[in-house]
């Protein structure tokens, strides 16, 4: 039974460039979140999703970011026109249920340049 | 070794003593906590779970104990072994209606041979 798997592992994008991350979470689990890291900090919430609904993205910035879980296929956080203050590791986390425990991915390491 | 929360995050201990982690939290309507190990470049790792209906809660060589009174929660380690060398974070979930885990700054476990 495979974790939760995020790919790439690491992406470099020019600023100004569009960044794709995905997201396949454990088999069963219907519920995504994804949470952004800086060095040395915690992780801030971004948005919840169901499939094929946003339930929460009061974490999310208003404008360049965007996320979806469709029927089929993974979860994607979308940014466009990177910037340098993109730059972080991004998680995923899965469930089965809200209020139960979330399971994290190995994340994506975003460097803007 | 101990650390206090938000104003110790860094904790040093000898291999073998026991370690205590611990974590205060602001939501008092927050029923549902998460321990989390984090090692370096990688994703969080869940480790043990409380419900605000328990105030202890044993695993494998860690006990989580919640005092819903002061609103603080705490992880104990025993037999600190090298591999417990990581960042370990309070998780909370605020209230049965809320899903979105809410992280703490973390504390870093070093463990001393």
């Amino acid at each position: 039974n495979a974790g939760v798997m995020q790919n790439p592992r690491h992406l470099v994008r020019r600023r100004g460039q569009e960044a794709r991350l995905r997201c396949s979470p454990m088999k069963g689990h219907s519920h995504v979140y994804w949470y952004r890291q800086l060095p040395e900090e915690g992780l801030k919430f971004m948005v919840y999703l169901q499939k094929e609904n946003i339930i929460d993205e009061s974490g999310m910035p208003k404008e360049r970011f965007s996320a979806e879980f469709p029927k089929e296929g993974p979860s994607i956080l979308r940014i466009q026109q990177v910037v340098r203050g993109d730059s972080a590791a991004y998680f995923c986390a899965s469930s089965n249920n809200k209020n139960t425990e979330a399971f994290f991915g190995q994340g994506t390491r975003l460097t803007v340049v | 070794g101990e650390s206090v929360g938000l104003h110790l995050p860094t904790l040093s201990v000898q291999e073998g003593d026991n370690s205590i982690i611990n974590c205060a939290y602001s939501n008092s309507a927050s029923d549902y906590f998460i321990w989390y190990k984090q090692e370096s470049g990688k994703g969080p790792q869940f480790i043990i779970d409380i419900r605000s209906n328990m105030d202890k809660r044993q695993g494998q060589r860690v006990t989580v104990l919640l005092n819903k009174t002061v609103k603080h929660l705490s992880l104990q380690i025993a037999a600190t072994q090298p591999g417990d060398s990581a960042v370990y974070f309070c998780a909370e979930i605020g209230g049965s209606n809320d899903y979105k885990l809410s992280f703490g700054a973390g504390t870093t476990v070093t463990v001393r041979a």
